[in-house]
């Protein structure tokens, strides 16, 4: 079955930087595009950014463009999402989910990682 | 860009049916029809449960239906169980981006 897995969450101190993975199975991760998405503590889901199957195409929400940064290998069924400048309002479950091919939709998404930014 | 607009709540008694609105703009909602509803119990994964606006992923039972006109859409679950009570988010296809809308706690009386 479908399992996406979230990893490399913690508590971060403002200003550093931090890598989340996304490992994923039952499905052929280097034919399908994914997004990152996030909810802070008591806030509702926001989309933070969108890699297309090969890589090439990229997109970010404004609020994140210039500071985080999403990536894949497709040889380790892997997605990443580079976070740097940390800030207190970061502190959110990052979550990776997997694109509905042409449906731009999210059909399968992982439990999430916890990042904590605080001194 | 801006989050879509949804009440923050919403309720219904077993059986009864309930309607969660979720309001854009021509940019987002009302520009394409690719509007999704998600499904979410704290601690879990979100559950997608209405893409392109009305259509159902395999498994989720057609209590869920999915509707839009103008720059807003909406969720109809009919035949309310106690399963359903849950956060529920409309998202929209907006230009090479996404947007949420802020949630509505749905409370089975």
């Amino acid at each position: 079955q479908v399992q996406l897995v979230e990893s490399g969450g913690g508590v971060v101190q403002p200003g550093k930087s931090l890598r989340l993975s996304c490992a994923v199975s039952g499905f052929t991760f280097g034919s399908n595009a994914m997004h990152w998405v996030r909810q802070a503590p008591g806030r509702g889901l926001e989309w933070l950014a969108f890699i297309s199957y090969e890589g090439s195409v990229k997109y970010y929400a404004d609020s994140v463009k210039g500071r985080f940064a999403i990536s894949r290998d497709n040889s380790r069924n892997a997605l990443y999402l580079q976070i740097n400048s940390l800030r207190p309002e970061d502190t959110a479950v990052y979550y990776c989910a997997k694109d509905l091919a042409t449906h731009y939709s999210c059909d399968y998404w992982g439990h999430g990682a916890l990042v904590t930014v605080s001194s | 860009q801006s989050a879509l607009t949804q009440p923050p709540s919403a309720s219904g008694s077993p059986g009864q049916s309930v309607t969660i609105p979720c309001t854009g703009t021509r940019s987002d909602v009302g520009g394409y029809n690719f509007v999704s509803w998600y499904q979410h119990h704290p601690g879990k994964a979100p559950k997608l449960i209405i893409y392109e606006v009305t259509k159902r992923p395999s498994g989720v039972p057609d209590r869920f239906s999915g509707s839009k006109s103008g720059n807003t859409a909406s969720l109809t679950v009919s035949g309310l169980q106690a399963e359903d009570e849950a956060d529920y988010y409309c998202s929209s296809y907006a230009d090479s981006k996404w947007v949420f809308g802020g949630g509505t706690k749905l409370t089975v009386l």
